[in-house]
């Protein structure tokens, strides 16, 4: 089974408005990463945050991480059309072990 | 760097014939990885190597499945005999490091 599940599976919003998605995980990891892919392509990864990290912000991203709830959330500021893509969550165990979740459908309206 | 290289873009081949995807990870990189992407899995890591070397294969659905990576600048993952099910998205990713992987475009599989 996967490790990471994101939440929602799909999200809808104007342009201009907040994005949130969510992930949650079992097991301990040594890091968290957060991948966007548009339609037809590869995975672009787009920020790590480690386990003893809480917050980190890059450009208009926010990922937190609460390890004692096992999850973590990626926040889209001032969304534009060009972020519509699925976004995936991917943990990192110790041990070497990274595995995606199923991903979150981000659709932004212009 | 052209980043990660996957041919071929889409291949279209019958059930029981013989399929070999190809990847050329960005040079320099240590670790390669192969996915495979469906709607029904999502996306579902097959195969690591290391410096050449086949370090994890427990995603490997059956023996029909086989990856090689006899240099550092080439891998082969073969599927031999297809089936219908193995049609997907196959991915290549490498890296240097486990905090950050760079992935290629994916080879769309269809198996009729």
């Amino acid at each position: 089974s996967q490790q990471g599940e994101e939440d929602p599976q799909a999200l809808s919003i104007q342009e201009g408005e907040n994005a949130t998605m969510n992930c949650s995980y079992k097991t301990s990891i040594n890091n968290l990463q957060w991948y966007r892919q548009n339609s037809g392509r590869g995975l672009v990864h787009l920020i790590l945050i480690r386990s003893n990290e809480r917050e980190k912000h890059s450009g208009r991203l926010r990922v937190t991480l609460d390890t004692s709830k096992k999850s973590s959330s990626l926040l889209i500021t001032a969304s534009r059309a060009a972020d519509t893509a699925s976004y995936f969550c991917a943990t990192v165990e110790y041990g070497n072990k990274l595995v995606f979740g199923a991903g979150t459908i981000l659709r932004v309206k212009s | 760097d052209a980043g990660v290289i996957q041919s071929p873009r889409h291949e279209v081949t019958e059930m029981g014939q013989e399929v070999t995807l190809r990847c050329k990870p960005i040079s320099g990189h240590d670790y390669l990885f192969w996915y495979r992407q469906t709607m029904m899995r999502g996306l579902e890591l097959l195969i690591y190597f290391n410096n050449n070397v086949p370090i994890d294969d427990s995603g490997m659905p059956e023996d029909r499945f086989s990856a090689k990576m006899p240099n550092a600048s080439f891998s082969t993952l073969k599927i031999q005999p297809s089936e219908p099910r193995d049609s997907a998205v196959y991915f290549c990713a490498s890296t240097l490091s486990w905090d950050e992987q760079y992935f290629g475009p994916g080879t769309r599989l269809t198996v009729t």
